[in-house]
């Protein structure tokens, strides 16, 4: 099992807001990445170190953290958003990569 | 623009031997470790490890520790994941990622902002 742990399945409605949270005690200490992937597709970064966007990401996409629980937020979403989100920061060793299971978006 | 292109996909039987390559282009190949990751049919992603182009320096998972070896070659930009002996349970789709960084007054954060498009590698008798 992933040390950072994620929902399976979240729904939103078209133009809706959205969080995708992310927990694990090592979200104290680390921030916390996020990456997009639709089927088929390669994953891509859209969001670093807890809110930090690269470049062509769409400002909709937000992160944020609170103690052990890191979320990425999604504000008015869009068809094309619909995919898989995964979390990542180090393990509990803080020298290894962790992914959390990963989150399937749909939305409506 | 970087980019990051990775061999064609591979159909072995188990037993077999297997290198896939991952060529950077667009950035000094050596500024940057490069990262594979797993993504078994249906399944997360999973991280394997690391190398560093620079002097072939490499960091494994422990989870993975001893299933493969990672490998580059600056004086072509390339990145490779190989095994000497394959089993069915490695089949998969194979990341290559480049490894960037934050730094703040809370210190280094790494993560990953350019990926290959993808290996898939079946092991099937």
């Amino acid at each position: 099992s992933s040390e950072l742990t994620q929902d399976p399945a979240v729904s939103v409605a078209l133009g809706q807001t959205v969080r995708i949270t992310c927990q694990g005690d090592r979200l104290r200490h680390y921030y916390a990445n996020w990456y997009q992937q639709k089927p088929t597709q390669a994953p891509i970064l859209v969001i670093y170190a807890k809110n930090n966007r690269p470049s062509g990401i769409p400002d909709r996409f937000s992160g944020s953290s609170s103690g052990s629980t890191a979320s990425l937020t999604i504000t008015g979403a869009q068809a094309e958003d619909e995919a898989d989100y995964y979390c990542q920061s180090r393990d509990s060793t803080g020298n290894d990569v962790v992914f959390g299971g990963g989150t399937r978006l749909t939305v409506l | 623009d970087v980019l990051l292109e990775q061999s064609g996909a591979e159909m072995k039987k188990p037993g077999e031997s297997l290198k896939i390559s991952c060529m950077g282009s667009g950035y000094d190949f050596t500024d940057h470790w490069i990262a594979w990751v797993r993504q078994m049919p249906g399944k997360g992603l999973e991280y394997l490890g690391i190398v560093y182009p620079g002097d072939s320096d490499t960091k494994y998972s422990p989870s993975f520790q001893g299933q493969f070896t990672l490998s580059a070659d600056k004086s072509i930009s390339t990145a490779y994941l190989q095994w000497s002996v394959l089993k069915a349970s490695d089949t998969a789709i194979y990341y290559c990622a480049r490894r960037a960084y934050f730094n703040d007054n809370l210190g280094i954060e790494y993560y990953y902002d350019y990926w290959g498009q993808g290996t898939p590698v079946t092991v099937s008798s």
